[in-house]
């Protein structure tokens, strides 16, 4: 049964940028695509991007293009977002899930990134 | 980008009666491969979302058979037979037919 084990919380201060990591175990790691989904404070789930470790090409939500960069390392089972001028309004805990035909299955623990001056 | 709705935002239900929430999308979620591609999930208190539906109607394994889903096209509801203490959360609708995958607001369901 696949886990995705996401890396702690994290503190940044504006105009930074924040490397998730979301380390898989115990299944196929290169098949499946992996995508990250972030929820603000209070609010719902927002897609940002995915990708496919065996092609290794993200595709990212507009609203996030140029600014988020979603990569993988298929030697350690482990893909990793990264999001750059971080802003106030990117307070949110940050999920990275696998795609199964259509369903994010499983997802990981979640991490939350707090942007504060 | 295909928009996700949901009604009512919020539910307050008596332990034992049942619950039903709607979904709805701004286009088809029918793919040309005869799968609708809409989703459940459940987001209980301080926990990842999990997966309760796949394409419509599929249970996913080891979802208490109280939930069922139905629906075709756009339109799509999720039911509670009868809700129990541990169904509180936020219940989420998505669509992963389409890039940018979207998820509708979410409906928050409590107990009375």
């Amino acid at each position: 049964q696949v886990q995705l084990v996401q890396s702690g919380a994290e503190v940044k201060k504006p105009g930074s940028s924040v490397k998730v990591s979301c380390k898989a175990s115990g299944g196929t790691f290169s098949s499946y695509a992996i995508s990250w989904v972030r929820q603000a404070p209070g609010q719902g789930l927002e897609w940002m991007g995915g990708i496919i470790p065996i092609f290794g090409t993200a595709n990212y939500a507009q609203k996030f293009q140029g600014r988020v960069t979603i990569t993988t390392d298929e030697s350690t089972s482990t893909a990793y977002m990264e999001l750059s001028s971080l802003r106030s309004e990117d307070t949110a805990v940050y999920y990275c899930a696998r795609l199964v035909v259509g369903a994010f299955l499983p997802w990981g623990q979640g991490t939350l990134v707090t942007v504060s001056s | 980008d295909i928009v996700m709705t949901q009604t009512p935002l919020s539910l307050s239900v008596t332990p034992g009666q049942p619950a039903s929430i709607s979904c709805k999308s701004s286009q088809s979620l029918l793919h040309s491969d005869g799968k609708t591609y809409l989703y459940w999930y459940l987001q209980k208190p301080g926990q990842s979302p999990q997966l309760l539906i796949y394409e419509v109607s599929n249970r996913f394994s080891g979802v208490p058979d109280r939930f069922s889903g139905s629906g075709s096209g756009t339109d799509f509801t999720l039911k509670i037979s009868r809700v129990e203490a541990e169904d509180v959360g936020v219940y989420y609708c998505m669509q992963s037919i389409q890039l940018p995958f979207t998820f509708g607001p979410g409906t928050k369901v409590d107990i009375k």
